[in-house]
């Protein structure tokens, strides 16, 4: 069965770089979510597209901006990176009430 | 807002003995759901057992099973015969129900540290 897909798994950035971060939700899906894990944290939501349009927002920084395309893949594009910025991101995205989770992407800053 | 509290940071346990991880949270919803997320080692974030507020029974996965108490706001999952391949952070997560913006978001707790000892 078809999984959700993200990319790159691993992504190494200098301080003040920009980074995107892809995700392909499972087919039919139709609302894809961001978390962020920071080491040894629980996941933190940071934001979610239904149908495209933007449906909620968490704790994203103003550095950080998300968009849904038509074919529902998600980029998340992470702007003047810092050392905090350095965790997992994952996407997931939901049919009812299952989110299920890509693999996720190491982003770390140095 | 929602919160999610897991008071066990570590936990341990012998292989093919049960193990109780406890999960309490808060909210003023009617309708949500609960669920156990489990990461390996390889960091992935597995679905182990979901359970609907509205459902009376206690959902069971094989070897897991959950302990819904829903006046109490307690849901914690319960392990039998443990494997070696049980350990791993185990995070109990919440949901709202549909209706609102926030469906579908999920709220997690800090997380449990499970180690199965041979």
């Amino acid at each position: 069965a078809a999984g959700v897909i993200q990319s790159p798994r691993h992504l190494i950035k200098e301080k003040r770089e920009t980074a995107t971060l892809k995700c392909y939700p499972i087919p039919r899906h139709d609302t894809v979510y961001w978390y962020q894990q920071g080491p040894g944290q629980d996941p933190q939501f940071l934001i979610s597209f239904y149908e495209k349009m933007q449906s909620d927002k968490g704790s994203i920084p103003d550095r950080f901006s998300a968009q849904q395309f038509s074919d529902y893949h998600s980029e998340l594009n992470m702007s003047s990176l810092e050392l905090g910025d350095s965790a997992l991101y994952f996407c997931a995205s939901r049919r009812e009430t299952e989110a299920f989770f890509g693999q996720g992407t190491r982003l770390t800053v140095v | 807002a929602q919160t999610v509290t897991q008071s066990q940071p570590e936990m341990s346990v012998q292989e093919a003995e049960t193990v109780t991880l406890s999960c309490t949270y808060d909210t003023s919803e009617n309708n949500y759901y609960l669920f156990w997320y489990k990461q390996p080692p390889s960091r992935q974030m597995i679905l182990v057992i979901r359970q609907e507020a509205y459902k009376q029974q206690n959902a069971t996965e094989n070897r897991f099973s959950v302990n819904f108490q829903k006046a109490a706001k307690s849901f914690s999952l319960k392990i039998s015969d443990s494997q070696l391949g049980d350990t791993a952070m185990y995070f109990c997560a919440f949901m709202r129900g549909a209706g609102g913006t926030s469906y579908g978001k999920l709220t997690f707790g800090q997380g449990t540290i499970l180690t199965v000892h041979p």
